[in-house]
């Protein structure tokens, strides 16, 4: 069955770089979309960015100058590096499968990412 | 982007009632409006889309309804496992913006 799940350290000191790993079954990278989203503590969520299934990327235009997505479809993994991490920062974040269109059918658990020194 | 506006932020009902969830988009999104159920402790689900479809295996007394920039969500028929925050989505253009979400209490 399809599953995603998140995987990376849960404390990260600020001015450091986040690296996160979605890995994904039951389906291809290479036919779905794989997204992240993130959920500040007590806050709704917010779109991060996408890894296209043609290898190409899209980023929400609030972090593009920090944030990164790549992927290495031999092991079905979609990575996630932001840097220059702020307290803001802090928050769980979700990786999940487009099924169509920016609609989201299958979410990760999610990883918990604190900030702090 | 798209703003998503979501009311009430919190609501407590009685099981056996109905209650319903109000999203206003900044802009038409001609019905490409999800919505999300997340459980305590859980990561969101689909549960509606296109305004109102329902997912698989979401029951029947979720409901989905509006056009333009209003949108609800429904719920009939209250039961104890629908405690969550609900989330509104709208997909029709990127990037993909969500509601501020809505916790849903039993009294």
């Amino acid at each position: 069955q399809v599953q995603l799940k998140e995987s990376g350290p849960g404390l990260v000191q600020p001015s450091q770089t986040l690296s996160l790993t979605c890995t994904v079954s039951g389906f291809s990278l290479t036919s779905y979309h794989v997204h992240w989203v993130r959920q500040p503590p007590g806050k709704g969520l917010e779109w991060m960015g996408v890894m296209w299934s043609d290898g190409d990327t899209s980023y929400n235009s609030a972090l593009k100058s920090r944030l990164s997505i790549s992927r290495d479809t031999s092991k079905s993994q979609v990575f996630l590096t932001m840097n220059s991490l702020q307290t803001e920062d802090t928050g769980i974040y979700y990786c999940n499968r487009e099924r169509e269109y920016n609609l989201f059918d299958y979410w990760g658990q999610g990883v918990m990412v604190t900030v702090s020194s | 982007d798209i703003q998503m506006t979501q009311s009430p932020a919190s609501l407590s009902a009685s099981l056996g009632e109905t209650v319903t969830i109000e999203c206003l988009a900044s802009e038409d999104i001609y019905s490409n409006l999800a919505w999300y159920q997340q459980k305590p402790g859980k990561s969101p689900q689909l549960l509606i889309y296109y305004a109102n479809s329902l997912n698989d295996g979401v029951p029947s007394r979720f409901s989905g309804s509006g056009s333009g920039t209003q949108y609800s969500l429904k719920i009939n028929s209250l039961q104890s496992e629908d405690v969550s925050i609900y989330f509104c989505q709208q997909n029709y253009d990127s990037p993909p913006t969500f509601g501020s979400g809505t916790k849903l209490e039993i009294k």
